[in-house]
C-alpha cells in the first residue's frame, strides 16, 4: 500500500537535547511538509521541500531543521535552541497534478520531559 | 497571523441532523480550498476540495460551498453521523506551488 509513514509515534525529549522525527512516503511525491499542531490550534507550517536537495522555511522554523537527501524521505530535527519542542508533529505529502492537496501521516507527539 | 480562520470553534449536533461548519478566508489569490478531518491524536483526512472556478461541489454526505465575494467557505454534512465527530479544518492555496495555509479547526460532535 502506498503512504506516508511517521516514526516513532511518541517521542520523549529532554532538556538540551536534539531528536529526529522521521517521514518516509512511497507515493512518489514530490513536495514533503512539516507541521506543528499545538493543543486546540490549526497545523503550523515549520518547513517543506518541492524536491530533493532543496527546501524552505515556513512560518515556525526557528529551532528545527530539514533534509531531503531522498525523494522518499525528509526528517525533522528539533534542536535544543527550539524552547517549546512539545507538541505534535505532521508531516505531508503532495504530488504533482491538478489536486493539491496533501497527504498527511498519523504523526508523532513530543514531549519534553 | 492567520489567513484563514473559523466563525465557530465547537458544534454540536444531534445525530440525524445537518452540520454546517464555517470558513473565512482573507488571501482573494487564493485559487484552491480544501476540508480535512482530525480525529483525535491522528493525521488530518481528506475530505474534499474545490477551486475557485467552482461555488459548489459535492461528496458522499458532505457539499463544499465557496463564496469569493466574501471570501468564505463552508462544509455541510449531510445525516450526521457518530463517526462524523472530530475536528474540522479548512485550508487554502494560491496555486499548486505555495504550502496549505489552515485554520484553526472546528470541533464537530454528534450527540446520540
Amino acid at each position: 500500500d502506498g503512504g506516508i509513514t511517521q516514526s516513532p509515534k511518541y517521542l520523549f525529549r529532554k532538556e538540551g537535547q536534539n531528536v529526529t522525527l522521521s517521514c518516509e512516503q512511497n507515493l512518489n511525491h514530490d513536495a514533503m511538509y512539516w507541521y506543528r499542531q499545538d493543543p486546540g490550534q490549526g497545523l503550523r507550517l515549520i518547513y517543506y521541500s518541492q524536491i530533493v536537495n532543496d527546501f524552505q522555511k515556513g512560518d515556525i522554523a526557528e529551532g528545527y531543521s530539514v533534509s531531503r537527501e531522498k525523494k522518499e524521505s525528509f526528517p525533522l530535527t528539533v534542536t535544543s535552541a527550539q524552547k517549546n519542542p512539545t507538541a505534535f508533529y505532521l508531516c505531508a505529502s503532495r504530488g504533482q497534478g491538478a489536486n493539491y492537496g496533501y497527504t498527511f501521516g498519523s504523526g508523532t507527539r513530543l514531549t519534553v520531559v | 497571523g492567520e489567513s484563514v480562520g473559523l466563525h465557530l470553534p465547537t458544534l454540536s449536533v444531534q445525530e440525524g441532523d445537518n452540520s454546517i461548519i464555517n470558513c473565512a478566508y482573507s488571501n482573494s489569490a487564493s485559487d484552491y480550498f480544501i476540508w480535512y478531518k482530525q480525529e483525535s491524536g491522528k493525521g488530518p483526512q481528506f475530505i474534499i476540495d474545490i477551486r475557485s472556478n467552482m461555488d459548489k461541489r459535492q461528496g458522499q454526505r458532505v457539499t463544499v460551498l465557496l463564496n469569493k465575494t466574501v471570501k468564505h467557505l463552508s462544509l455541510q454534512i449531510a445525516a450526521t453521523q457518530p463517526g462524523d465527530s472530530a475536528v474540522y479544518f479548512c485550508a487554502e492555496s494560491i496555486s499548486g506551488n505555495t504550502p496549505l495555509v489552515f485554520g484553526k479547526g472546528t470541533r464537530l460532535s454528534v450527540i446520540a
